[in-house]
């Protein structure tokens, strides 16, 4: 069965703290996997996409990884400011145009 | 920029009302989709369009029918609506953009509730 899932479900850190979120999945066959930021009240954006062949991936702070192999994936945010407190989606996508989201992380960050 | 645009934002609904949720992109993209959001469950395909002139059946269809009226414009259509059915609905579009590299713009949500 195809799935997508994140750890941890919720998150609170210090700002300027670093983190890590966590992705694994199930799917096949893998197309690519994207990272989304959604916001209180807002729809999902794009952070970052990765196929098969990329290891990793910066979008300024954010800095996804994927390990095809062992199915896993990672977003690392560096220097934690008030405006990442969100919520971050997996979405992992099948050849044949089938996508699979997982069920996010609710990241906080306090000062 | 648009980009994709849902209307209403906000609408409650007596059991056993109807509704239309309206979405509209201005991206050119083929793909349109309308997903619900729950708590603790993600984001579910409810219906989807890849391309002018046809849709089909996502995760959780039942309850909802959709149209996709032209190239830009995708609605969701609820006959009779039920309390299980309040949510966040997001509309999104994607195009690809090379082999298998599909973008996704997500518009920014209908919260809607059932009494």
């Amino acid at each position: 069965k195809n799935q997508v899932e994140q750890s941890p479900q919720s998150l609170i850190i210090l700002e300027g703290k670093n983190c890590t979120l966590q992705c694994n999945y199930t799917v096949s066959p893998f197309s690519n996997l994207r990272w989304y930021k959604q916001d209180t009240g807002r729809g999902p954006v794009s952070l970052t996409i990765m196929t098969f062949s990329e290891n990793t991936k910066s979008n300024g702070r954010y800095t996804a990884t994927l390990d095809a192999d062992t199915k896993q994936s990672s977003l690392h945010i560096t220097a934690s400011q008030l405006s990442d407190s969100a919520s971050y989606i997996c979405v992992v996508s099948a050849i044949g145009n089938q996508f699979y989201f997982g069920t996010g992380t609710s990241l906080t960050v306090i000062p | 920029n648009a980009g994709v645009t849902q209307t209403p934002k906000f609408q409650v609904l007596k059991t056993g009302q109807s509704m239309t949720l309206q979405c509209a992109q201005d991206m050119n993209h083929n793909s349109m989709y309308w997903y619900r959001q729950d708590p603790g469950m993600g984001l579910r395909l409810i219906y989807y369009s890849a391309s002018e002139g046809t849709t089909d059946k996502g995760e959780v269809p039942n309850g909802y029918n959709v149209s996709r009226l032209n190239k830009r414009e995708f609605s969701l259509r609820l006959e009779s609506a039920a309390p299980s059915q309040t949510s966040v609905y997001f509309c999104a579009s994607s195009e690809a953009r090379g082999p298998f590299r599909m973008g996704y713009t997500f518009g920014s949500g209908t919260r809607l509730t059932v009494v």
